[in-house]
């Protein structure tokens, strides 16, 4: 079991719906971010909150809308989704990220494809 | 902007034998290391960093990592490896605040 929870575990939407990604943590973490991830490949950075405001985007297209509504959730909210997008999307959260030296702990990941 | 290279896409090793999985930075100051390890279908777990100090860490299960400066390298390694090892193994490096992976070796173990 992860410290970070993350729901659901598998998704499967069309190209017109509307869905949304949740990340959970309870750990007093300050940053949290969200991961692509596609198969056999590493992680790829897509946002950074750092204490609830984003600090980091990293030129992912409007169809991804992040929000994190408070220190503890942290959501990707999803519309017109395209085939490509389908992958593993990995949430983590680390005790902030001014410094650096903070691993960051990650969740199980949601498992999403795009019909 | 940091980086790391991972030179082995794949290595299998016999159940007991011995593991090295080979890790290069680049960053221009002193980089904040990591060894992730992530399971068929699951997330990532650390297994080890390193930040400063000493260059020798032990992580969790077994592992070790050896911080070389002089090779910028960050290589892990376990004596003595166990069929549930088997999985794929992120390095990261984090500078300027955000994490960057190498590209990951799969580890396969031979019974």
């Amino acid at each position: 079991d992860t410290e970070v929870t993350q729901t659901p575990k598998h998704l499967v939407m069309g190209m017109t719906n509307k869905k949304s990604l949740k990340c959970e943590q309870h750990m007093g973490h300050r940053a949290m971010y969200w991961y692509k991830q596609k198969a056999k490949k590493p992680p790829e950075l897509m946002f950074v909150y750092s204490y609830e405001k984003l600090s980091i985007n990293e030129s992912v297209p409007s169809r991804f809308s992040p929000e994190c509504p408070n220190s503890s959730l942290l959501n990707l909210h999803l519309h017109a989704l395209q085939p490509e997008d389908s992958a593993l999307y990995l949430c983590a959260s680390s005790q902030d990220n001014r410094g650096g030296n903070q691993p960051q702990h990650f969740g199980d990941g949601t498992r999403l494809s795009i019909l | 902007a940091q980086s790391v290279t991972q030179p082995d896409i794949h290595i299998t090793v016999s159940e007991g034998a011995s593991l090295e999985l080979r890790c290069n930075y680049s960053y221009g100051a002193t980089p904040y290391l990591f060894w992730y390890v992530q399971s068929p279908g699951q997330g990532l777990q650390l297994l080890l960093k390193y930040f400063s100090g000493d260059t020798l860490v032990q992580g969790i299960k077994g592992f070790e990592a050896e911080f070389k400066r002089s090779q910028s390298s960050f290589n892990l390694r376990k004596p003595s490896v166990h069929w549930s090892d088997a999985a794929e193994y992120f390095c990261a490096v984090v500078g300027n605040n955000d994490m960057r992976f190498g590209a990951g070796t799969r580890l396969t173990v031979k019974p």
